[in-house]
């Protein structure tokens, strides 16, 4: 089970750090990836993280942007996004796959709402 | 980069009838394909993995089918809570990216 962190609001220019806590074992072995949906629009891949590889990846749109990282301690997968502009409102998934070769993502959070206003 | 489109963008069907909806990869994937269902208001849900293979949970009338380039979620009589737009999903190895379509949203008439 997934379970994110609550709805933030923030100003342009700001940056937001999204938590995906991971429960039930098997953290190291979740390959986790983050998903934005932007109002009315579809499922855009913005990057992903095995926590026993340590190396996330990152979408070429997303470069520069976005920094997701792991902690084992916590079990708990974060997504921060950087120098916000309203076009970064939207909704963040956080998603799992659970067993190689991590192709479909069976385990899903709840959605984090994110709004970027002035 | 491996493109999925999806057709048709929007379907209208009455409940009982058969819904087909298509995948196109940009290049052959193999079976490495995916479907999800996400209705407003909530988080997509894995519906069939590796082109062919239900989920937990998901329901028998839900069937994917196809290989290399082309791909078919039927749901074969449609129900009420089938309602919701449907994407399909895929992973490439390398460079490592996750693709989705755009989707097809699933009306009930």
């Amino acid at each position: 089970q997934l379970v994110q962190s609550g709805t933030e609001e923030r100003k342009p220019g700001s940056s937001v750090k999204v938590a995906c806590k991971a429960s039930g074992g098997g953290f190291n072995r979740i390959a986790f990836i983050w998903v934005r949906q932007a109002p009315g629009q579809g499922l855009q891949w913005m990057g992903g993280i095995v926590p026993i590889f340590r190396s996330p990846n990152y979408a070429q749109n997303f470069q520069g942007k976005v920094t997701i990282s792991a902690d084992e301690s916590t079990t708990t997968a974060y997504m921060e996004l950087r120098s916000l502009t309203s076009e970064d409102t939207a909704v963040y998934f956080c998603a799992g796959a659970t067993g190689q070769p991590y192709d479909s993502f069976e385990l899903w959070g709840q959605g984090t709402l994110v709004t970027v206003s002035s | 980069e491996i493109v999925l489109t999806q057709s048709p963008v929007t379907l209208s069907l009455s409940p009982g009838e058969r819904a087909t909806l298509s995948c196109r990869a940009s290049e052959s994937i193999s079976s490495s394909l995916a479907w999800y269902q996400q209705k407003p208001g909530q988080a997509p849900r894995l519906v069939v993995y590796d082109a062919s293979y239900r989920s937990t949970g998901i329901p028998a009338r839900f069937s994917g089918s196809g290989s290399g380039t082309d791909f078919t979620l039927t749901i074969s009589t449609l129900e009420p809570e089938d309602c919701a737009v449907y994407y399909c999903q895929h992973r490439t190895n390398w460079p490592p990216e996750v693709t989705f379509g755009g989707g097809t949203k699933v009306e009930i008439k």
